[in-house]
C-alpha cells in the first residue's frame, strides 16, 4: 500500500519561500509509475490543485500560481518536494501530496501539512 | 469563486438517496471523461471515491455511484448511513489553463 507523508515548517514569515517535502514509502519513485501532485486547503475553504510533478522532470503549475512554485525530486530519498516563492497571509493552508493518475485523478492522499504565514 | 460548481450542501435522512451535481464548462467537464469525486471527514485527507465519471476505487462502496450528462457530472449516494457525511468535492481534467480543477465542495448532511 502505497503511503505519503508531507513535511514543512509550520510556521513562516511573509516574503519567504515555502519548502515542503513528500517522502513516499510502499513503492520506490525510481519505478516512475508514480506523479505527485501537490494541493492546497486553506483553512474552512475547498480544494487548489498547485501543480503536478513527472518523473520525467516535466512539471505542470497552476497558471495563478506558476511563477511562484517549483517541483522537483530527490530519488535517494524518495521525496517529491514543492518550494513555493514569496509567501503571503493568502498562501496559508494545509498542503497535500498525492499521486495522479495521467492527469485524471488523485489516487493516494498524504495527511497534510499547516502552513501558516504570519508576520 | 471554483472553476466547477457545486451546491454548497445538501442534506437526506438515513436510507435515502441523494444526488450532488458538479457543473463545468465545454472545455472540461463536457468534453472529457475524467470528472472524479472526493470524500472528506473533518480533519482527514481527501478520498478518491469516483474517477473517470463512474468507475468506483476498490473498496468504495458500491451505494457510491456517478454520471455525466452534458457539462454537469453527478454524485449519487444511495442507502445514506451517518458515516456519509462529509464533504465532497469533485475534479476534472481542463484546458483552461489549470489542467487539473475542483469544485467549491458541497457538505452532505444526514438528518
Amino acid at each position: 500500500q502505497l503511503q505519503l507523508q508531507e513535511s514543512g515548517p509550520g510556521l513562516m514569515k511573509p516574503s519567504e519561500t515555502l519548502s515542503l517535502t513528500c517522502t513516499v514509502s510502499g513503492a520506490s519513485i525510481s519505478s516512475g509509475s508514480y506523479y505527485c501532485a501537490w494541493i492546497r486547503q486553506p483553512p474552512g475553504k475547498g480544494l487548489e490543485w498547485i501543480g503536478t510533478f513527472y518523473y520525467s522532470g516535466s512539471t505542470y503549475y497552476n497558471a495563478s500560481l506558476k511563477s511562484r512554485v517549483t517541483m522537483s525530486k530527490d530519488t535517494s530519498k524518495n521525496q517529491f518536494s514543492l518550494k513555493l516563492s514569496s509567501v503571503t497571509a493568502a498562501d496559508t493552508a494545509l498542503y497535500y501530496c498525492a499521486t495522479v493518475y495521467r492527469q485524471r485523478y488523485f489516487d493516494y492522499w498524504g495527511q497534510g501539512t499547516l502552513v501558516t504565514v504570519s508576520s | 469563486q471554483s472553476a466547477l460548481t457545486q451546491p454548497a450542501s445538501v442534506s437526506g435522512s438515513p436510507g435515502q438517496s441523494i444526488t450532488i451535481s458538479c457543473t463545468g464548462i465545454s472545455s472540461d467537464v463536457g468534453v472529457y471523461d475524467y470528472v472524479s469525486w472526493y470524500q472528506q471527514h473533518p480533519g482527514k485527507a481527501p478520498k478518491l471515491m469516483i474517477y473517470d465519471v463512474t468507475n468506483r476505487p476498490s473498496g468504495v462502496s458500491s451505494r457510491f455511484s456517478g454520471s455525466k450528462s452534458g457539462n454537469t457530472a453527478s454524485l449519487t449516494i444511495s442507502g445514506l448511513q451517518s458515516e456519509d457525511e462529509a464533504d465532497y468535492y469533485c475534479s476534472t481534467y481542463t484546458t483552461r489553463g489549470t489542467i487539473l480543477i475542483f469544485g467549491g465542495g458541497t457538505r452532505l448532511t444526514v438528518l
